[in-house]
């Protein structure tokens, strides 16, 4: 089955470290995975996407993602983290079976002042 | 990005009433859509995905007659929650891929901004 984990249920980190969301991916076949973040009583938006090419995918606000095949993970980053990052990250594999995308539980960032 | 907008972005109705809420995709043409349920704990719930012009299709556990989903137009779908009671609250949100931008084949999604139920 194609899925994606997130282990940590939430992640801090003071303002101007940097933020690492992590993720690995189960898939048979290439990856196409995604990252997307949620603010409260939003929908979510898209960040970053790797479907093939450069390891290293750069997205929006700042964030990036680096495929790691041998460790099979797409860890989300960014160097300098801002209070307004404080969000519900998740992140997704497409599903090659049905082309829908299978989502992690998602990882609640809380950036402290 | 493409734009999905979902209405209403709150709702709260009586046990028993029905509420329809509304996910269009704005600048493209979405022959399918999906539609999620968010629980407090923040895990998205696949509840169905909705194909223009045919029958929507719904996940295990998911009571079709309780969620009516109707994908009347390329650029519209509505999810019904009949006779809602107050284990129906919850936060909805819809979602569509946009095939124009090969979103089709990569499987990425645009999202609506979701619509909070609230059942008293």
């Amino acid at each position: 089955a194609q899925s994606v984990a997130q282990p940590e249920d939430q992640v801090n980190v003071a303002e101007g470290n940097p933020l690492t969301v992590k993720c690995t991916y189960s898939v048979s076949g290439n990856p196409y995975l995604f990252w997307y973040v949620q603010y409260p009583n939003r929908g979510l938006q898209f960040l970053l996407k790797y479907i093939t090419g450069d390891n290293l995918v750069k997205g929006s606000y700042g964030f990036e993602a680096e495929f790691n095949k041998s460790q099979t993970s797409f860890h989300l980053k960014k160097p300098s983290a801002l209070v307004s990052d404080s969000a519900l990250y998740f992140c997704a594999v497409r599903d090659i079976r049905n082309n829908r995308l299978a989502f992690g539980k998602g990882n609640q960032v809380v950036v402290i002042p | 990005g493409a734009v999905v907008s979902q209405h209403p972005s709150r709702v709260i109705c009586k046990s028993g009433t029905s509420v329809k809420i509304e996910c269009r995709s704005l600048d493209f043409q979405a022959t399918t859509m999906f539609w999620y349920r968010q629980f407090p704990k923040k895990s998205l719930m696949l509840m169905a995905t909705s194909n223009e012009g045919s029958k929507a299709t719904y996940e295990q556990g998911v009571e079709k007659d309780k969620f009516l989903i109707n994908h009347a137009s390329l650029t519209l779908s509505t999810l019904t929650v009949t006779s809602a009671h107050p284990e129906d609250s919850s936060f909805y949100i819809c979602s569509a891929r946009d095939q124009s931008r090969g979103a089709g084949a990569t499987g990425e999604l645009f999202f609506g901004e979701g619509s909070r139920l609230t059942v008293l």
